[in-house]
């Protein structure tokens, strides 16, 4: 299978670290990305992990286990416009298609 | 920037009528895709294409169909469309046929059948 899961809901304060995690089955996929997709917009690629390990990019870093089957999105020192979904998805072994998670809406409050 | 466009933006139409969902990339992408998202839901593939004259049916069944005949354009076609269609609709391209490369998502088509 395919199954990613991620939370549903998060909420964190303006200038917190807040991560966000993300499951998947570790037989399906290839690769780990996160998107962020604001209300009624198009997703938008924020980082992406092949091997085990940290990609940092400014305020946001990734992290991906393999093994585990295990990923997550770190967002730090968080601005009210951080407000939005966030995608998990894998590049499946099949197809080498994007798979998606349902997403983790995070709400950034003052 | 992403350089992959589509049009309309919003549409709404009438049951049984024919619609087709324009989606064009500058980027020289092999690879593009047809993704359908209800409201505050995940995103769903429906359609994807390795290049030209290639087309294949996605994860989630759709009465659309799809066409690439040329490598910058990748049309969706309902033939005859129904209420249960009412959704949005995310075309995306990638530079990697192997898919380890970022996809660019167009602004969508959220569509409503009446």
């Amino acid at each position: 299978g395919q199954n990613i899961d991620q939370p549903t809901e998060m909420t964190a304060t303006e200038g917190a670290i807040v991560q966000i995690n993300c499951t998947y089955q570790t037989s399906g996929f290839n690769g780990l990305f996160w998107y962020q997709q604001h209300a009624g917009e198009a997703p938008t690629f924020l980082s992406y992990n092949v091997l085990d390990g940290l990609e940092e990019k400014g305020r946001f870093s990734s992290f991906l286990s393999r093994s585990k089957g295990y990923s997550y999105l770190l967002l730090k020192e968080l601005q009210m416009k951080d407000s939005a979904s966030y995608l998990c998805a894998g590049i499946d072994n099949y197809g080498q298609n994007f798979v998606f998670g349902p997403g983790t809406r995070l709400s950034v409050l003052p | 920037e992403a350089d992959i466009y589509q049009t309309p933006r919003y549409l709404v139409i009438g049951t049984g009528k024919k619609i087709t969902l324009e989606c064009s990339q500058t980027m020289g992408h092999d690879k593009m895709y047809w993704y359908q998202q209800d409201p505050g839901m995940e995103l769903h593939l429906i359609h994807y294409s390795y290049g030209v004259n290639s087309t294949e049916k996605g994860d989630l069944s759709s009465e659309s169909t799809v066409s690439r005949i040329r490598t910058e354009h990748f049309p969706l076609t309902l033939e005859s469309a129904r209420p249960s269609h009412t959704s949005q609709y995310l075309c995306a391209s990638s530079e990697s046929p192997t898919g380890v490369a970022e996809a660019f998502f167009g602004q969508g088509t959220r569509l409503t059948v009446v």
